[in-house]
């Protein structure tokens, strides 16, 4: 079956530093998958950061970023500069293509931002 | 507009009884999917629907799990009868025909005694 992995958390990460949050993904039913990072805020439901449906192409939301690689089959979340206002717990998830399908999740990073 | 409503937010119930958890999509999407979400498992599939037709059913759920869609706005999941072990937060999601996002409700979260 489809499988994702991502960075164990939590991450403690110095405000003002960068972030990165690993992502690697196995698609054995799609070829070419789309690919998603979702959010939980604290006391916040689960939402959407940032999806990309394609492969090559990078996708960025509320300064994260994440592209979209199928020769190392990653989809790594990147920030330059964390906030406070970024602990969350961040799952990365791929999906089926040209129809809706069931989201796979890996087992979700939690970010804890401290002060430097 | 709504998002994703689910009802109750919390549920505690006693082994061996049966609970019916609700959700509302999001008004005009077509897929509805149930979740259920786990320190151990993760986030896993428990059921996804399109146009109230049952397209896929989490294999390991089947015998205690059923999760129906009663017109196009209303999904149940029933679990019958509970185990501690069901103890988790459930999540259903919703999404327009053809498109990839998923909008997630807030879960309820259910604990079985």
């Amino acid at each position: 079956g489809d499988s994702v992995t991502q960075t164990e958390g939590p991450v403690t990460v110095s405000e003002s530093e960068s972030l990165i949050i690993n992502c690697t993904y196995s698609a054995t039913s799609i070829a070419y998958p789309n690919l998603f990072w979702y959010v939980r805020y604290p006391g916040e439901g689960l939402q959407l950061l940032l999806k990309v449906i394609t492969a090559g192409q990078k996708g960025s939301s509320r300064g994260f970023e994440a592209t979209y690689n199928k020769e190392t089959t990653s989809f790594h979340l990147q920030k330059a500069s964390v906030q406070e206002s970024d602990s969350a717990v961040y799952y990365c998830a791929l999906g089926g293509k040209g129809f809706a399908s069931a989201l796979t999740f890996g087992s979700g990073t939690k970010v804890i931002p401290c002060l430097p | 507009d709504a998002g994703v409503t689910q009802t109750p937010r919390h549920e505690v119930a006693e082994k061996g009884q049966t609970i019916i958890l609700k959700c509302e999509p999001v008004s005009g999407h077509n897929d509805l999917f149930w979740y259920r979400q786990t320190k151990i498992q993760g986030l896993e599939l428990l059921s996804y629907f399109r146009s109230k037709s049952l397209m896929e059913d989490g294999g390991a759920f089947k015998d205690r799990f059923k999760a129906e869609m009663l017109n196009s706005s209303f999904s149940t999941l029933k679990i019958q009868p509970t185990e501690p072990k069901d103890s988790a937060v459930y999540l259903c999601a919703s999404s327009f025909w053809g498109e990839p996002e998923q909008f997630f409700g807030p879960g309820t979260r259910l604990t079985v005694l």
